[in-house]
């Protein structure tokens, strides 16, 4: 079965760093891209950057450049989104995402996110 | 930066109902749109790609059209198991989502 399987939720004090994982199994976890998904409290999806893990070639939503950094580690399937200082505003579920597929003849397609992890809930509060 | 403005933010309607979903990009971006369904505390869930692809698994009530800036997500006969947030995506470079529809029966 392929899935995502992602860390458990944290709760972290304003200024402390945090690191969440989400591990891919499956499937070949270093041939599609993965991305990371905010959603704030009762709010809409926000696209925060992607990764491809075979190389760890990355890119950032403009409005998340500069305030998380996104990593993997492809021997043992994982990628992970990172702080290094946390803010209240940064309490939000995270959703990791595979994007998408290989066609007929084998092409990668980048698509839409066809898998989704489970989420991961951060709360940040003094 | 391309901008997905969805309409209406919400709606209600009677099971059985034909329910339509817009969707526009500031920007042409040929069909590289997909729509997710996001039901209340669960994890998306991906319905349609390249603007009228349905994923595997997907109850055909379920469709969808458009090309370059406009479309449309269309549940041919709403179901009781269809209250969700939808959502719009472009995938053509950015990843933008659309800010959601929820639906809900009346």
């Amino acid at each position: 079965e392929v899935q995502l399987v992602q860390s458990g939720a944290e709760v972290k004090k304003p200024g402390e760093s945090l690191k969440i994982s989400c591990k891919g199994s499956g499937y070949s976890f270093t041939s599609y891209w993965i991305g990371w998904v905010r959603q704030m409290p009762g709010k809409g999806l926000e696209w925060m950057g992607i990764i491809y893990p075979g190389d760890s070639d990355t890119r950032y939503s403009p409005s998340f450049q500069g305030q998380v950094t996104i990593s993997a580690d492809k021997s043992i399937s994982t990628a992970y989104l990172q702080w290094s200082s946390l803010k209240a505003s940064d309490t939000a579920m995270y959703y990791c995402a595979r994007r998408g597929y290989y066609d007929s003849s084998g092409y990668y397609v980048q698509g839409a996110f066809d898998i989704w992890g489970q989420g991961t809930m951060v709360t940040v509060s003094s | 930066d391309i901008q997905m403005t969805q309409s209406p933010s919400s709606l209600s309607a009677s099971v059985g109902d034909r329910v339509t979903i817009t969707c526009r990009a500031s920007q042409g971006i040929s069909n590289y749109l997909a729509w997710y369904q996001q039901k209340p505390g669960k994890v998306p869930k991906l319905l349609i790609y390249a603007a009228s692809t349905l994923q595997s698994g997907v109850p055909s009530r379920f469709s969808g059209s458009g090309s370059g800036t406009d479309f449309t997500l269309t549940i041919s006969s709403l179901q009781p198991e269809d209250v969700a947030t939808y959502y719009c995506q472009k995938y053509n470079s950015a990843l933008t989502f659309g800010g959601g529809t929820k639906v809900e029966i009346k």
